[in-house]
């Protein structure tokens, strides 16, 4: 059974930094792209970065809103993929998701959420 | 990057069908045969219905299917039943090599 545990969420203040944790089984994971979504509350779906597979370059991809601040990264040992976010801001607020994905365009397994909380 | 366009709500009786377009532009939607639709109920984590366009995963009912012409995308929904009322997101790969989602719709069962 694919699984996807994120770990790491919580309370932080804004400038901070959080590391964020995707912890996966039931696949074999260096052969799949994973992505992280958030999603603020009661807002929509929002696309922050992906890492494609290392058959693929391993080449990483973020969007505007957390390039410069935020880092995707893959351990294929461990099976876990990482969210290092720094600099956070209020508007960084929101439950994130750990994805996987054939190719880096869809997302066909989530996890179950993590909320990150930014706030003095 | 802008987020897709989709309207804010949908409705329809058990039975019917209805249909969530998803409009981009020609650097998005327009651009590749990789626009995919999420399924999202209160609380949940998103669900995958269809992928690059028209591809239903294993165990999507067939009642669910996407279509796309130009920069718009489809999502129909035939049959509707009470189950199908959530939020549904559509997605697309974009020309800068991101991924951009839709605002959302809800969808309602009457």
């Amino acid at each position: 059974e694919v699984q996807l545990v994120e770990s790491g969420g919580g309370l932080v203040q804004p400038g901070r930094s959080l590391r964020l944790s995707c912890t996966t089984s039931g696949f074999t994971f260096g052969d799949y792209a994973m992505s992280w979504v958030r999603q603020a509350p009661g807002k929509g779906l929002e696309w922050i970065t992906f890492i494609r597979s290392k058959a693929f370059g391993g080449t990483k991809e973020y969007a505007a809103s957390v390039n410069g601040r935020f880092t995707i990264s893959r351990d294929d040992s461990k099976s876990i993929a990482y969210l290092q976010m720094n600099s956070l801001k209020t508007e960084d607020t929101a439950v994130y998701y750990c994805t996987r994905g054939s190719s880096p365009d869809y997302s066909d397994y989530w996890g179950q959420g993590t909320l990150v909380t930014v706030s003095s | 990057q802008s987020a897709l366009t989709q309207p804010a709500s949908v409705s329809g009786s058990p039975g019917q069908s209805i249909t969530i377009s998803c409009t981009g532009t020609s650097n998005d939607v327009g651009a590749y045969n990789y626009v995919s639709w999420y399924q999202q109920h209160p609380g949940k984590a998103p669900k995958l219905m269809i992928y690059d366009v028209s591809n239903r995963p294993s165990g999507v009912s067939n009642r669910f299917s996407g279509s796309k012409s130009g920069n718009t995308a489809s999502l129909t929904i035939s049959g509707l039943q009470a189950e199908d009322e959530s939020d549904y997101y559509c997605s697309s790969y974009t020309s800068s090599s991101n991924v951009v989602f839709g605002g959302g719709t809800k969808l309602t069962v009457l």
